[in-house]
């Protein structure tokens, strides 16, 4: 059975202090590894798709990498428009979609 | 550009009283269609996904059913409405394998059992 789970549950960050968020995965055959934002009361947003092992892609503060283990999203100087839940997706070779439970991430300023 | 429609997005329903949530999608053609539900501060649970017309696949066993009566409309269903039916609920649609872009959500229905 696939698994994604997500590290730390919650992360509280002062405004400007870098962090990194960790999403470990054990699926049957990785096709792609997502990262959304959700904001509360909404649905995700997507933010990055992740292929293949040592793959980078970068948005404004943050960045998402992956081994073949996990993913990480680091986040360079937060404001706190930042504050949001981040959820990890992984998606198998049967094309179906497993989630981790989120990191909730509460910058202040 | 392809969007993505979930109404309403609040709802107040009394146990045993019926339930139906639209989603419906544009600009795109025979997406796959998902309906997942969010409980507080957790992850999200796949509910029932949709291949094309008239097909659904149920992830877990419940009080809900989905049907998709056209190419781009989902609908989530249910006869009698139970307090532990009540969360956070989002449609999907993915063209996976056509775009890079994964699933795409709709803005979530919060639905309180009463």
């Amino acid at each position: 059975e696939d698994q994604v789970t997500q590290s730390p549950e919650a992360l509280r960050l002062q405004e400007g202090e870098s962090s990194s968020l960790n999403c470990s995965y054990t699926v049957s055959g990785l096709r792609g590894l997502f990262w959304y934002r959700q904001d509360p009361g909404k649905g995700p947003e997507f933010l990055f798709t992740l292929y293949s092992a040592g793959e980078e892609k970068e948005k404004e503060r943050l960045k998402a990498t992956l081994t073949k283990k996990e993913s990480f999203l680091h986040i360079t100087a937060p404001k706190p428009e930042d504050s949001a839940t981040y959820l990890c997706a992984a998606i198998n070779a049967g094309n179906m979609l497993t989630f981790g439970g989120g990191t909730r991430l509460m910058v202040k300023p | 550009s392809q969007t993505i429609h979930q109404w309403p997005a609040t709802l107040v329903q009394p146990v045993g009283s019926p339930l139906s949530l639209e989603c419906t999608v544009e600009g795109t053609s025979n997406p796959n269609l998902y309906w997942y539900r969010q409980a507080a501060g957790r992850g999200l649970q796949l509910l029932f996904y949709s291949v094309g017309i008239g097909q659904i696949s149920s992830e877990v066993p419940q009080n809900l059913s989905a049907s998709r009566p056209q190419d781009r409309q989902f609908i989530l269903s249910s006869k009698k409405l139970l307090l532990s039916d009540s969360g956070f609920y989002l449609c999907a649609w993915s063209d996976w394998g056509r775009s890079s872009y994964g699933y795409t959500f709709g803005s979530g229905t919060r639905l309180t059992v009463v």
